[in-house]
């Protein structure tokens, strides 16, 4: 299996422009996550979908983050407008119940805006 | 709501020798996990605990979770470089479908 797999894996974009990261999750998982990974404030969940439904986006930061999974095999978590402190890492992974929620990471995508 | 402190947060030894990272929690345990981390890379699962008192090993790497489910510990044995990187644990956070809280990772240097 290839894994988790996301993209890009760099991104650097100016302040005010639209940012898509996506994921693709291993096949056969039916829960997906989002985090967002800082030196300050470490592994942040972000949003989670289980069974391609959002089941908790508490930690979406604000109106500017949205994420979708249209079907079981690619989701995207948009930012619009950026800001520079949207600089991050972000993570993508995949858990399926039977595995005992073991979550598989993607490689995440290192975001800079500037 | 859940927290999970690690210690120490960094770490640095000399190959051949023994360590211990720490992973302490607010609230009982349901999941524990360990993850593995290299710079520029994502995570890789390494274990989980469930029951109190569990104890599981892969190669030079044992995990241990007491019996009150609120510490787990997690002990490298002869130290190589290829053990460095960042060691996070993360708890389920409680909601029904497995979502996970970390703690902030303890960072490993091995020495050779």
């Amino acid at each position: 299996d290839a894994g988790v797999i996301q993209s890009p894996r760099h991104e650097v974009t100016e302040m005010g422009q639209e940012v898509t990261l996506r994921c693709k999750p291993i096949s056969g998982h039916n829960s997906l996550f989002w985090y967002r990974q800082t030196m300050m404030r470490g592994l942040e969940l972000l949003i989670y979908f289980n069974n391609n439904v959002p089941i908790d986006d508490s930690g979406m930061p604000e109106d500017r983050f949205s994420a979708k999974m249209p079907n079981a095999s690619f989701s995207t978590l948009k930012i619009q407008p950026s800001e520079p402190r949207d600089s991050a890492v972000y993570f993508c992974a995949s858990s399926f119940p039977a595995g005992g929620e073991t979550q598989y990471f993607g490689p995440g995508t290192r975001l800079l805006v500037l | 709501s859940q927290e999970l402190e690690q210690s120490p947060q960094s770490l640095i030894v000399q190959e051949g020798k023994n360590l211990t990272i720490n992973c302490t929690s607010s609230k009982t345990l349901y999941g524990l996990y360990w993850y593995k981390q290299k710079y520029g890379e994502g995570l890789i699962f390494l274990m989980m605990l469930q029951k109190g008192g569990e104890e599981k090993s892969h190669e030079k790497i044992t995990a241990k979770l007491d019996e009150k489910k609120q510490q787990s510990s997690l002990h490298i044995t002869a130290s190589q470089p290829s053990h460095a990187g960042i060691y996070l644990c993360g708890a389920l956070g409680g909601g029904s479908q497995g979502n996970l809280i970390f703690g902030k990772g303890t960072k490993l240097s091995v020495k050779p």
